[in-house]
């Protein structure tokens, strides 16, 4: 059984502050990370990917990748109000996605 | 740019009986999926289909059937809904089902099984 941890929060950061979401995955061979972005009664959304360790930028997006320790993580800058949903982890083992639970974020204005 | 398309987005169904899930994807992708999504489950596979003419069982294919109809259009089939299939589905498709291809997933369609 694969198994991609987050923790479910709730997270809260005041608007404008950095928030950080972390994910730990259980497969060592994984080899592809996603995160997602769920708004409330919504489908997941793409937000960012990566495949090989250090750290990726998109905008406002830092996504970080440690396949020694078996972690990665979302940094979101600047958080805004509509940052606020739930963001999903998703590790590629084979050809097969495995999902976290979620974090909830809430950026409080 | 419609992306992928579930339908429908809401049914209630009584035990017992039976429904079809349809879905389709105007991208172009080769590999089609369907998800559950339950409070505290995270999102669970049912079934994939990596290209089309094949179909492969996920992590929770059990009262569940599939039929991948031709490249865009991927079918649900509940053959006797039970309440503990009571869920969001979601449809997702990928470029391929090689490693480095994301999910694009369809709006969901919430099923309620009385």
């Amino acid at each position: 059984q694969k198994e991609v941890e987050q923790n479910s929060g709730p997270l809260s950061v005041p608007e404008g502050a950095i928030a950080s979401l972390n994910c730990t995955y259980s497969d060592r061979v994984s080899q592809s990370f996603f995160w997602y972005r769920q708004y409330s009664g919504k489908s997941p959304e793409l937000i960012m990917s990566i495949y090989s360790n250090g750290d990726k930028e998109d905008g406002r997006f830092t996504a970080q990748l440690n396949k020694a320790s078996q972690y990665v993580s979302l940094l979101i800058r600047d958080s805004q109000p509509s940052d606020s949903a739930t963001y999903l982890c998703a590790v590629v083992t084979g050809n097969q996605f495995y999902f976290g639970t979620g974090t909830s974020l809430t950026v409080i204005p | 740019n419609a992306g992928v398309t579930q339908t429908p987005k809401f049914q209630v169904l009584k035990t017992g009986q039976s429904m079809t899930l349809q879905c389709a994807q105007d991208m172009n992708h080769n590999s089609m999926y369907w998800y559950r999504q339950d409070p505290g489950m995270g999102l669970r596979l049912i079934y994939y289909s990596a290209s089309e003419g094949t179909t492969d069982k996920g992590e929770v294919p059990n009262g569940y059937n599939v039929s991948r109809l031709n490249k865009r259009e991927f079918s649900l089939r509940l053959e006797s809904a039970a309440p503990s299939q009571t869920s969001v589905y979601f449809c997702a498709s990928s470029e391929d089902s090689w490693f480095n291809s994301p999910l694009h997933f369809g709006n969901g369609t919430r099923l309620t099984v009385t």
